[in-house]
């Protein structure tokens, strides 16, 4: 079992579509959690950064992180096809600089 | 924000020869730099972990002969990949944490290496 599971997708929606995206993960020592953005043949782009249990929106983007469940969500609230990418969940423990990430969902969002 | 600036984004190169890709944090310092690499639809593997002024520490299974790594300041760091071979092609990020340990990671662009 990978440490961080995400499910790969593809996630096809309509314009102005709600979009959830989540990652599950096994290491109750995770404490920091983002989210990534990346377009084909680009690096990623940080979205959100969160740290402990909680919401947080910014824009369009709500993240959400349940550490009892182990588990972090994404929502993107009216969709736009310029959000069709690859989105990434990635992790890390308090101490530790290692990022753990989850393998990305696809999203495409069509006009 | 904190950019992580890549170069080149792209490079052709034939089998036996050295690439050096360079990784630069823009407007911030970086004491802190590390190297991803990425097959087609995975996600990001960690290479390595570049510090300023000392050793690179590399991850089990990455070859540190063959994947040279150079911190030389706070804002520069380089890959080198010596006596590439076709296997070896792959995109190549770097990455970079501007502040304290508790700040986020910023990615470069990416480097596609095509090794013919």
């Amino acid at each position: 079992q990978k440490e961080v599971e995400q499910d790969p997708g593809p996630l096809s929606v309509p314009e102005g579509a709600i979009v959830s995206l989540n990652c599950t993960y096994s290491n109750s020592a995770f404490q920091y959690f983002m989210w990534y953005r990346q377009y084909s043949r680009k690096g990623p782009e940080l979205l959100m950064y969160t740290y402990s249990s909680g919401n947080k929106e910014d824009g369009r983007f709500t993240a959400q992180v349940d550490k009892s469940s182990k588990y972090i969500s994404l929502f993107i609230r009216d969709s736009q096809p310029s959000d069709s990418a690859t989105y990434l969940c990635a992790m890390r423990q308090s101490a530790g600089n290692m990022l753990t990430f989850g393998g990305g969902t696809r999203l495409m969002v069509k006009p | 924000g904190a950019v992580v600036s890549q170069h080149p984004s792209w490079v052709i190169c034939k089998s036996g020869t050295s690439v050096k890709i360079e990784c630069r944090s823009l407007d911030f310092q970086a004491t802190t730099m590390f190297w991803y690499r990425q097959f087609p639809k995975q996600s990001l593997m960690l290479m390595a972990t570049s510090n300023e002024g000392s050793k690179a520490t590399y991850e089990q299974g990455v070859e540190k002969d063959k994947f040279l790594i150079n911190h030389a300041s706070l804002t520069l760091s380089t890959l080198t990949v010596t006596s590439a071979h076709p296997e070896d092609s792959s995109f190549y990020i770097c990455s970079a944490r501007e502040g304290t340990t508790h700040s986020p990671l910023h990615f470069g662009n990416g480097t596609r290496l095509t090794v013919t």
